[in-house]
């Protein structure tokens, strides 16, 4: 059964640090989304991404988080420099379409863990 | 405001019974569709069920079904013959189309389930 593939699963890095995230997505789908989750809240979307470009990065901090997905397969999320409150999961999720017909559901990857100290 | 309000931070239910977890909404949109998906502690994300705003019939998969109050603005999840597997945090999330041309998905603060033995 195809999976979205997310590296590293955990992350350790100090502040100041840059760190990047990787993911690839279901072969196929169009649409793939970042999310930063808090422990004990819901995923906040930062980027969204239809094939290899941008169509929502309002709530990505771009003065230091930059996300790309060039030729519109995987993507690369990345932070420089780190913060202490960067600490979180960063989750990746694709879906098949742009605009929903049906369910359009979302495919997530098993996340990455960041801890910054 | 918030979009998506789950009002139960955490919830208990014993192992064989039904339980319900909350969830409702605000958007102008008439088109959108409403999701629940599962987070155990591992951290991945699993799609439950899916109801979209014209369904008529309330969505089911297996021990999963959907009590979509359109009116009331309220999508509930039903989990019947609760499991211990089923421990974990749930997510509602909407999905809302007619003001872009791509899906935007905003998800809840989640509901902690315990089920106890």
């Amino acid at each position: 059964e195809a999976e979205v593939a997310q590296s590293p699963r955990y992350k350790i890095t100090e502040k100041s640090q840059a760190v990047a995230f990787w993911c690839d997505p279901i072969s196929g789908h169009a649409t793939l989304y970042w999310y930063r989750q808090i422990l004990g809240q819901g995923p906040e979307l930062l980027v969204q991404f239809q094939d290899e470009s941008v169509v929502d990065d309002s709530q990505l901090p771009k003065d230091r988080f930059s996300a790309e997905r060039l030729k519109g397969v995987d993507s690369t999320l990345k932070i420089q420099p780190a913060e202490l409150g960067d600490s979180a999961m960063y989750l990746c999720a694709s879906s098949r379409q742009v605009r929903g017909i049906g369910s359009n559901e979302q495919f997530f990857g098993p996340g990455t863990r960041l801890t910054v100290l | 405001a918030q979009k998506i309000t789950q009002t139960q931070p955490g919830m208990f239910v014993q192992e064989k019974e039904a339980v319900t977890l909350d969830c409702t909404y605000d958007t102008s949109d008439q088109s959108y569709g409403l999701f629940w998906y599962k987070q155990p502690s591992s951290g991945e994300m699993i799609f439950l069920i899916y109801q979209g705003s014209y369904d008529e019939q309330n969505a089911t998969e297996g021990r999963y079904s959907l009590n979509f109050q359109k009116a009331r603005k309220s999508a509930n999840l039903v989990i019947s013959a609760s499991q211990l597997g089923d421990s974990a945090m749930y997510f509602c999330a909407m999905r809302e189309t007619l003001k872009t041309s791509y899906d935007k998905v905003i998800f809840g603060p989640g509901t902690s389930l315990s089920v106890i033995p």
